[in-house]
Order: C-alpha cells, then sequence, then structure tokens
C-alpha cells in the first residue's frame, strides 16, 4: 500500500531535550516535505527536499532541522525543542515539486513539549 | 503566489449538493487549481484539479470560468463524513516550494 508513515505518532517531551521525528515514503517520491498545524494558522510549511542531499527552508523553519540521505526518509529534528513547538507535525511527499501537485500526507505527529 | 479567498465555514445537510467558491482574483496563466479535503487529526487528502472549464472525478466536480478568478468545489449529494476542512489552492506546477494552506472552509453536514 502506498503510504506516508511517522513516528512516533505522540510525544509529549521537555524543553531542551533533543527529538526526531521519522517520516518515510514508499512511493519512489522525489519531492518531500514537513509541515506544521496550529489552531487559526492553518498549515505550514518547515522544510522541503527535492531529491536526495537537497533540502530547504519553508516559511517557518526556525527550530528545526532535516536530512534527506535517502530517498525515502526524511526525518525531521528539534535539537532543542520548545513550548512554541507544541503543535501536529505532517510529512508529505510527492512525485515532484511544484506548489499544486498532488501531495500525500502522512497521519501525523501530534507533539507536546512542556 | 495567489491568494485565495473562501468562506470559514458552510452549513448543509445530507443528500444536498454543496458548493464551495474560492476567490483567486491575481491568479496566474500557468497557475493550477487545487482542493484538499482534511479531516480532524489526519493529514490532507488530495480531491481535484483543475486549469480551466470542469473536471470531474469520482469525488467530486471542479467548475473554473473562462476567466480563472474564481473556482466551485461541488460535492453531490453529501453525507455525514463529508464534514471536514476543504482548501483551495493556487499555484504553479513548476518550482520548489511546497503548499501554503489557508484556513480552509469548514463544512458541516447535519443529517
Amino acid at each position: 500500500e502506498a503510504q506516508v508513515t511517522q513516528n512516533p505518532r505522540y510525544l509529549i517531551t521537555v524543553t531542551g531535550k533533543k527529538l526526531t521525528v521519522t517520516c518515510s515514503q514508499n512511493m519512489n517520491h522525489e519531492y518531500m516535505s514537513w509541515y506544521r498545524q496550529d489552531p487559526g494558522l492553518g498549515l505550514r510549511q518547515i522544510y522541503y527536499s527535492m531529491n536526495v542531499e537537497v533540502t530547504d527552508k519553508g516559511d517557518v523553519p526556525e527550530g528545526y532541522k532535516v536530512s534527506r540521505k535517502e530517498k525515502r526518509n526524511f526525518p525531521l529534528i528539534l535539537e532543542s525543542p520548545s513550548p512554541n513547538q507544541t503543535s501536529l507535525y505532517f510529512c508529505a511527499s510527492s512525485a515532484q515539486g511544484g506548489r499544486v501537485n498532488e501531495q500525500f500526507f502522512g497521519p501525523g505527529t501530534r507533539l507536546t513539549v512542556l | 503566489l495567489a491568494k485565495t479567498t473562501q468562506p470559514i465555514s458552510m452549513d448543509s445537510y445530507e443528500g444536498q449538493e454543496v458548493n464551495i467558491t474560492c476567490s483567486h482574483n491575481n491568479i496566474a496563466t500557468n497557475d493550477y487549481i487545487t482542493w484538499y479535503q482534511q479531516f480532524p487529526s489526519q493529514g490532507p487528502r488530495f480531491i481535484i484539479q483543475g486549469y480551466k472549464t470542469k473536471v470531474t472525478n469520482e469525488v467530486a466536480s471542479l467548475f473554473i470560468p473562462a476567466d480563472r478568478k474564481s473556482s466551485t468545489l461541488s460535492l453531490p449529494r453529501v453525507s455525514l463524513s463529508d464534514t471536514a476542512v476543504y482548501y483551495c489552492l493556487v499555484g504553479d506546477k513548476r518550482g520548489a516550494d511546497g503548499l501554503t494552506f489557508g484556513k480552509g472552509t469548514h463544512l458541516i453536514i447535519q443529517p
């Protein structure tokens, strides 16, 4: 089954404790992206990757890091999480970049930073 | 990036046809119009995409007038399970950036 998976689905952590949210897709997509969704603010892009070893900042990259060492994986790293990073995070992939190409979203990771 | 404007919320009843209109006055020549659906705590799901006139798939229809300054997503015979947030996006298929979702339209279907 074609899908985007994220782990963990839920995470409660404390300020400053490094964490990684994994994202994997099995559709051989070149383009992958991370978004966060907050009430009243819609879905905002954090980072995206056009292909292996190619990453770029989205609208809200501060406090996040990403890497793209393999085509299927695109982990999101929070080196020193803070409470304002409490949010619902989505990973997505698509066959190619471009603003309106169909993106497939993962199930989401709900992160709480205390 | 073409700005889009949608109603914040809409109500309808089971079995009705629902039309959600999106305004995009500054749409560019190369821009496409795409709609996504999102259920609570789930990732958005692609519904339909079009460039001009009418597009129909098994889920919805998309009507785009000749001037392309607006578009209408039509959901036939809605059910309770169609209660969701619907997002209209406009943009070029080329380029490296991703999607910027606005607040969407919260559609509530009642029995």
